[in-house]
């Protein structure tokens, strides 16, 4: 079965720190990879997304970038953060007999 | 832009009480999938609705799909304290990626 894993779960990190995130997928092979951030009690926002790697979509201009130098690894990081970074960062895949959406566990990022 | 909009943006309903809520769209849809977020957790995927007027149960829950497939709701009867957490429709962006769009959520909060 596939199972997706985000690490850290937990991130405080000061303003214009640099950040990194990790994603990884097993049990599936080429799949199509996400970014998302969710905000305190907000919804879901797009923020990358790979078809394969080395190959990145970005869908809103911002302070973040994201890169996929294997094909179950997805990255996300920033060179200097900023306050309005903090959010609950998912990675998700697509899949399944609906081709639905597959979510990690997430990494809560606090910016101070 | 593609707008997916969903009401109420929060709900408290006493343990027992029927809840819905609604995702509505500017545009027609080719199906539309449901998520639950448990508070804390990541979105979990639920179903999702093909046809024209479709509708599909889970349990207390009961999905619908529009006749114009331009709108869908997701109703629980008898709510209890399990049910607590955010509900999220997607559906595929127009933008032609294929990617799933989230609705704006709804918070659902039962009360014992």
């Amino acid at each position: 079965s596939q199972t997706i894993h985000q690490w850290p779960a937990t991130l405080v990190q000061p303003v214009g720190s640099p950040l990194s995130l990790e994603c990884t997928v097993e049990g599936t092979s080429n799949p199509n990879l996400y970014w998302y951030r969710q905000a305190a009690g907000r919804g879901l926002q797009l923020l990358f997304y790979s078809v394969g790697i080395g190959q990145i979509s970005s869908e809103v201009p911002q302070n973040l970038s994201a890169s996929r130098p294997q094909d179950r690894q997805f990255i996300l990081s920033s060179k200097k953060l900023l306050l309005s970074d903090s959010g609950f960062y998912l990675c998700a895949w697509r899949g399944g007999v609906h081709n639905e959406q597959f979510f990690g566990p997430g990494t809560r990022l606090t910016v101070l | 832009g593609q707008q997916v909009m969903q009401i109420p943006q929060y709900q408290h309903v006493q343990e027992g009480e029927d809840f819905t809520t609604y995702c509505n769209s500017s545009t027609t849809l080719s199906n539309i999938q449901w998520y639950k977020q448990r508070p804390g957790g990541h979105p979990v995927f639920l179903i999702q609705l093909v046809k024209s007027g479709e509708v599909k149960k889970q349990k207390r829950l009961t999905f619908q799909f529009g006749e114009a497939k331009k709108n869908s709701s997701l109703h629980i009867t008898a709510t209890q304290t399990t049910d607590v957490g955010t509900y999220f429709c997607a559906a595929l962006s127009q933008t032609g990626a294929n990617n799933l769009f989230f609705g704006t959520g709804t918070r659902l909060t039962v009360i014992p």
